[in-house]
């Protein structure tokens, strides 16, 4: 089965700066990569995903880059702000039946005034 | 409208004892999933019905796991026999079918823990 592993586990980044993490997967079949942010205590909540078919998606500070060669994809986030800090989780799916997530493990970013 | 409820928030029980924990999806979702979220890690996919079935049942650890969901909407997770290691904090998420690519609405999660 589909494997997620996601490094670091934990980031910390001066306000303003830049932060990224990384994602691989095992199953070529994979076609669906959410990324979900989960405030702590709270439910994750999906920030932006990406799809087989493209290599970069953008929303506001957000980015996500997909590399299907080589089975990994990213999440980047530009001019981080205090809000930033949570629990970051990538997935992967395949479209098709139950579509399950796997999940990685989690990279807790803390933004540092 | 509301999003996805789960009750209890909290639950603490003795091992070996029964335990229910219930999810009320987005009205309107059909899919429903349950994950399972330990210390630290990330959502560990548990069962996954469309309507009333259970289409996929493949992450229930074992047979002390169970779910129903008999008319499409409130499912129920049912815990036989619990373990210490059955503690975790419960996920319920629901998606619209519409979706191809489904975004998952998840609850804020029952939290059990098994002394």
């Amino acid at each position: 089965g589909e494997n997620v592993e996601q490094h670091p586990s934990t980031l910390s980044v001066q306000e303003g700066d830049s932060a990224v993490i990384k994602c691989t997967y095992s199953d070529s079949a994979s076609n669906y990569f959410p990324w979900y942010k989960q405030e702590l205590g709270k439910r994750p909540q999906l920030i932006i995903d990406i799809r087989s078919n493209v290599g970069e998606k953008k929303d506001q500070r957000i980015a996500v880059t997909l590399n299907k060669t080589a089975k990994h994809f990213s999440l980047h986030i530009t001019e981080t702000q205090p809000e930033d800090s949570a629990v970051y989780f990538c997935a992967a799916s395949i479209i098709q039946g139950a579509q399950k997530l796997v999940f990685g493990q989690g990279t807790r970013l803390t933004i540092n005034p | 409208g509301a999003g996805v409820s789960q009750t209890p928030s909290n639950k603490v029980t003795e091992k070996g004892k029964y335990v229910e924990l219930r999810c009320d999806p987005i009205s309107g979702h059909t899919a429903l999933y349950w994950y399972r979220q330990s210390l630290g890690q990330g959502p560990e996919f548990l069962i996954y019905f469309q309507g009333t079935g259970a289409a996929d049942d493949s992450g229930l650890p074992n047979d002390r796991f169970f779910a129903v969901r008999p008319e499409g909407s409130v499912s129920t997770l049912k815990i036989q026999r619990t373990e210490r290691g059955d503690s975790a904090v419960y996920l319920c998420a629901s998606s619209p079918r519409r979706d191809r690519y489904r975004e998952l609405f998840f609850g804020e999660g029952s939290r059990l823990t098994v002394l």
